[in-house]
């Protein structure tokens, strides 16, 4: 039940750009990004929702393909800010299911 | 506003001890989450309380894990005979609604870090 992400880890210099993936074998009503740095908790970017309706983060994009249960978030012209680990989350019975996390650095 | 608060922010503790573990969500939040991070791991999921309703423990991993939500606010994790295993980061999390179908989202307190020696 626990969304797969991929990458595992990215190293991006900065104002390059990424794409992280999460999978589902469930099917996906809803999408939850969250942001996690070192020692901190996560913090919500973005949900994308079943018929394409987004609501979050202004300089983060992301895609939501409810046909092949995945979802995509799209880091574009990297900053410093961008490093640490990303979770997808989906909705399951009204609790959040998180993925496995992508570690993203950024270098200067 | 208030965001999600967690208390202690770290306990070391022996094994084969008991500890309790506090979260107070956002004022007005009905829906209140549990999960355990270990070192370097992802989110698992533990407990998720919805107003009155009866709690979803689908995700605690033995029975020494109970919680309890008193008044709909308020929650208390307790781990009883602690093991080293135990060691993580409990997070909890709360959320206006229900997040079914993306209505609503979680947000997170700062976490217990929890050391079983």
């Amino acid at each position: 039940q626990q969304p797969v992400q991929s990458p595992q880890a990215v190293i991006l210099r900065e104002g390059e750009d990424a794409v992280i993936n999460c999978s589902s074998s469930k099917a996906l009503y809803s999408v939850h990004w969250y942001r996690q740095k070192h020692g901190e908790a996560p913090v919500f970017l973005m949900i994308l929702l079943k018929g394409g309706e987004q609501k979050g983060h202004e300089k983060i994009s992301a895609s939501f393909n409810e046909k092949k249960q995945q979802s995509s978030l799209y880091l574009t012209a990297s900053q410093l800010s961008y490093s640490g680990t990303y979770f997808c989350g989906t909705d399951n019975t009204d609790k959040l299911i998180f993925g496995t996390g992508t570690r993203l650095q950024v270098f200067p | 506003g208030a965001g999600v608060s967690q208390s202690p922010s770290n306990k070391v503790t022996e094994k084969g001890k008991d500890v309790e573990l506090r979260c107070d969500p956002i004022s007005g939040h009905t829906a209140l989450y549990w999960y355990r991070q270990s070192l370097g791991q992802g989110l698992e999921f533990l407990i998720y309380f919805q107003g009155n309703s009866a709690p979803d423990k689908s995700g605690l991993p033995s029975d020494r894990f109970s919680a309890e939500r008193t008044g709909g606010s308020v929650s208390t994790l307790t781990i009883q005979r602690t093991q080293q295993e135990d060691s993580a980061v409990y997070l909890c999390a709360s959320s206006l609604g229900q997040v079914a179908g993306g209505a609503e989202t979680q947000y997170f307190g700062p976490g217990t870090r929890l050391l079983v020696l």
